[in-house]
């Protein structure tokens, strides 16, 4: 079947513009999470939904960011008046709902953001 | 807090074995995650222990000694396509959702 998929695949903008990054995940995975990853670092956790809980935020830098869930698929991950350290690519991952499986994540092919 | 240490980077020739080492500090524990990325690619999942020993899939084994907080990657039989990142992982005690990463061992096979 269809993997995640990630929306669009790069996005340049000027600094202080607003952008949204989209994400796919697979059919009947009920968790998503978004991850930022800088050239050459590791994957640095943004933001988790669990099915209809509240999602965990603990990650997200600052107030500039926001992801929203809609009907427990897509998501969307907006990120208000852009800086310069917001390049990155920003990878989306989904798992299955349960046992140890769940720590199984699938990632998408990542969005690659360039703040100018 | 959490976090992971990995080697950042390791070289090895074709045909040879590697380990990469990975050593964690974790409120609660969840399991040993290893995750393989190429250049400009997406994550993908490797391997998985939950309890001490070793678990095999092909050419590739993992290890995680709960005791002493500790894991290794083992990849036999270097193919020059195993050149990569590899990331261990253990899931965040705190949400039990999102995982934890170090910051990844760049492995570069040489002919």
């Amino acid at each position: 079947g269809a993997g995640v998929s990630q929306s669009p695949s790069n996005k340049v903008t000027e600094k202080g513009k607003d952008v949204e990054l989209r994400c796919d995940p697979i059919s009947g995975h009920t968790a998503l999470y978004w991850y930022r990853q800088s050239l050459g670092q590791g994957l640095e956790f943004l933001i988790y939904f669990q099915g209809n809980s509240a999602p965990d935020k603990s990650g997200l830098p600052s107030d500039r960011f926001s992801a929203e869930r809609t009907g427990g698929s897509v998501s969307t991950l907006t990120i208000q008046r852009t800086q310069q350290e917001d390049s990155a690519v920003y990878l989306c991952a989904s798992s299955a709902p349960t046992g140890t499986s769940a720590d199984t994540q699938y990632f998408g092919p990542g969005t690659r953001l360039t703040v100018l | 807090g959490q976090s992971l240490e990995q080697p950042s980077e390791v070289t090895a020739v074709e045909g040879a074995i590697v380990q990469i080492n990975c050593t964690y500090q974790t409120s609660g524990f969840y399991g040993l995650s290893w995750y393989q990325q190429h250049d400009g690619g997406a994550p993908t999942f490797l391997s998985y222990n939950a309890l001490d020993g070793l678990e095999e899939t092909g050419r590739f084994s993992s290890f995680l000694s709960r005791s002493d907080s500790y894991g290794y990657l083992l990849l036999q039989e270097l193919q020059m396509k195993d050149s990569a990142s590899y990331f261990c992982a253990v899931r965040d005690g705190g949400s039990q959702g999102n995982l934890i990463f170090g910051k990844g061992t760049k492995l570069s096979v040489k002919p």
